[in-house]
């Protein structure tokens, strides 16, 4: 099974700050990475698929990057609407895993 | 507007067994994988079981192999999973979302409550 381990568990921002998770996978996955956004009480929403590629309506603050074992998640300028709690997700075997998880709020 | 609507959770006692719906719309159904995610409470998330466009090929996770029942009408546009042999430690919202790799749409989740 492949092991994903975000980081870090919680961030506190200031708005318009710059927010950086990252997610390292156990092993290498490729760009088989995928993103969600689950703000409070709502379902998970996909951010970012393949590690880099932008989902249609998604604010374009939002980026990721990386390959391999090594990926990031990268919002530039958190507005109050970004507090949620952020999953990396793994589709390169079976079972597909996720990331424990990064709670952003605002300071 | 792609719609997946969860229904069939509640309440059940350790062992006991609940059938979970969920009634997709919007999209073609059977071209799709779909799957069930499950969150326990205050905690992440976690893949539970996918199935194939035909409902062919199914694939659980170690925790529930063997007690779960992952299954789909596409004349009906439905997917269920049937839980069986529950335990605490299922207690979870179960969310149904369709699948192409990611997850890219999602309902809005059924809770069960394993309790006595």
């Amino acid at each position: 099974e492949i092991v994903l381990t975000q980081s870090p568990d919680f961030q506190s921002v200031t708005p318009k700050e710059k927010v950086t998770i990252t997610c390292r996978a156990s092993q290498s996955i490729g760009t088989s990475l995928h993103w969600y956004q689950q703000k409070p009480d709502q379902s998970p929403k996909l951010l970012i698929k393949y590690a880099s590629q932008s989902i249609s309506g998604v604010p374009s603050r939002f980026s990721g990057s990386g390959s391999g074992t090594d990926f990031t998640l990268t919002i530039n300028g958190l507005e109050a609407e970004d507090v949620a709690a952020y999953y990396c997700h793994q589709s390169s075997s079976l079972p597909v895993t996720f990331g424990g998880g990064t709670k952003v709020e605002i300071k | 507007e792609v719609q997946l609507v969860e229904s069939g959770g509640g309440l059940v006692q350790p062992g006991g067994s609940l059938r979970l719906s969920c009634a997709a719309s919007g999209f073609k159904f059977s071209s799709y994988y779909m799957s069930w995610v499950r969150q326990a409470p205050g905690k992440g998330l976690e893949w539970v079981a996918n199935i194939d466009q035909d409902g062919s090929e199914k694939y659980y996770v170690g925790s529930v192999r063997g007690r779960f029942t992952i299954s789909r009408d596409n004349a009906k546009n439905s997917l269920f999973l049937q839980l069986d042999s529950l335990r605490g430690e299922d207690t979870a919202v179960y969310y149904c979302a369709r699948m192409f790799y990611f997850f890219d749409y999602w309902g809005q989740g059924a809770l069960v409550t394993v309790s006595s």
